[in-house]
């Protein structure tokens, strides 16, 4: 159980492009989602935190007028990047909390990387 | 905001039991420990969490001493699929979205060797 899908893996599109990644919880209701980026070698940074039905709530740093974070339903949230340059390739995951082996941990997804050209 | 300190890398060859330690100083009455597991090109995976003494479950061990400011996760007879970057993480372990107190260090690569 627990599982958290995300799509799709991999995108390469050209700069000036928009990107949509989706992120769905399969076995559970995910009222919050948390998008992270990963550059090669580097930790998970957090971008934000998506709350179904409301609005999301971005970290200092990160643009939300370019991340576009929309959480319509409880069980997926979505992370659009508008108008994608270069410098946003990344590798970009999102995680949702849940019981798992008796334990309240993040679950994540497979990750999507995202080449921007 | 609870930070935690491991060892960049470590090397270790097949069947051999490995021992990542991390430490967190600061950490909160509330937090839990928790390991994830990092493979290239995917997301991290849950190791395992505690809060005080000893865990195990079907991969993994999990050592917390009394005064809780360290842990150590063992892994018993590492094999080459093991080879990964391991995360500690410090925090409190419930459903009120705040994931600012997840604080995610480099990790540790491992690196098994046959």
């Amino acid at each position: 159980g627990a599982v958290v899908s995300q799509h799709p893996s991999w995108v390469i599109c050209k700069s000036g492009t928009s990107v949509k990644i989706e992120c769905r919880s399969l076995d559970f209701q995910a009222t919050t989602m948390f998008w992270y980026r990963q550059f090669p070698k580097q930790s998970l940074m957090l971008m934000a935190t998506s709350n179904e039905g409301s609005k999301a709530t971005y970290e200092q740093g990160v643009e939300k007028d370019k991340f576009l974070i929309n959480h319509a339903s409880l069980t997926l949230s979505t992370l659009t990047v508008t108008s994608a340059h270069p410098e946003d390739s990344s590798f970009y995951i999102c995680s949702a909390r849940a019981y798992f082996s008796g334990a309240n941990v993040l679950t994540f997804g497979a990750g999507s990387r995202l080449t921007v050209l | 905001l609870a930070k935690t300190t491991q060892p960049i890398s470590m090397d270790s060859y097949e069947g051999q039991e490995v021992n990542i330690t991390c430490s967190h100083n600061n950490i909160a009455t509330n937090d839990y420990i928790t390991w994830y597991q990092q493979f290239p090109s995917q997301g991290p995976r849950f190791i395992i969490q505690g809060y005080k003494t000893k865990v195990t479950n079907e991969v993994a061990s999990l050592f917390i001493p009394a005064d809780r400011k360290s842990s150590t996760l063992s892994l018993p007879r590492v094999s080459l699929s093991d080879t990964a970057v391991y995360y500690c993480l410090v925090g409190p372990s419930n459903n009120a979205g705040n994931n600012r107190k997840l604080i995610w260090g480099l990790g540790t690569s491992l690196a098994v060797n046959p």
